[in-house]
């Protein structure tokens, strides 16, 4: 089944300690993309990917980290979470096909303290 | 962040009615993409329409676009329970902008 997959799916954590969470995709897809969606304010790019070993800043890159090692993973480093980061984040693989289409990850939930 | 617009925040109908929602937006588009997302879920992609088409239909689904007035709607017909959701536009690129979307009820 063609899906992104995302790990953990919820996480509650303390202020500065480093989290990873994992993105794979199984569409051999080029593009991958990470956002967070907090109420009122939709969906916001943070990083975004192009091919392994390219990666851009989105919206709202300040305080996390990617990298793109593989064509299929995408993990989000947060180095030293804070409460502002408590937010709802999904990962997406992306295909142009007359049109970019993005196929998005269950999401995870993140809580700060 | 030149994020887009959309009006309404909120909107409840009941089964059977038409729900419009609009998306306005300030960057310069290429085409632009409709999504939806169960509560809490994943975005699933609903549509996409490009710049020089005015408008496009899939199933209940009836999209317009206005590019002089960096505008888009998105009309679900015959409304169901199951529509339930929010609805997002979003720019058509890798470095995607999305609307802060609307919030659909759908009573039975």
């Amino acid at each position: 089944e063609a899906q992104v997959t995302q790990n953990p799916r919820y996480l509650i954590t303390v202020t500065g300690k480093k989290l990873t969470v994992t993105c794979s995709q199984n569409m051999n897809h080029e593009y991958m993309s990470w956002y967070r969606q907090d109420p009122g304010l939709g969906l916001r790019q943070i990083y975004y990917s192009m091919n392994v070993e390219v990666t851009d800043k989105g919206d709202v890159p300040e305080g996390y980290k990617v990298s793109r090692k593989e064509k299929r993973n995408f993990p989000l480093i947060l180095e030293s979470p804070s409460p502002n980061q408590t937010s709802l984040y999904f990962c997406a693989s992306g295909r142009w096909g007359g049109g970019y289409e993005q196929f998005f990850g269950p999401g995870t939930r993140l809580t700060v303290l | 962040s030149q994020q887009g617009e959309e009006d309404p925040q909120a909107l409840s109908i009941q089964e059977g009615e038409n729900a419009t929602m609009n998306c306005s937006y300030k960057t310069s588009i290429n085409n632009l993409q409709w999504y939806r997302q169960n509560s809490g879920r994943g975005l699933v992609h609903l549509i996409l329409i490009r710049s020089n088409e005015r408008e496009k239909h899939s199933g209940r689904l009836r999209v317009t676009l206005d590019t002089s007035k960096k505008s888009s709607s998105l009309l679900i017909t015959a409304s169901r329970a199951a529509d339930t959701a929010s609805y997002f536009c979003a720019t058509d690129a890798i470095k995607t902008i999305f609307g802060a979307g609307t919030r659909l009820f759908v009573k039975a």
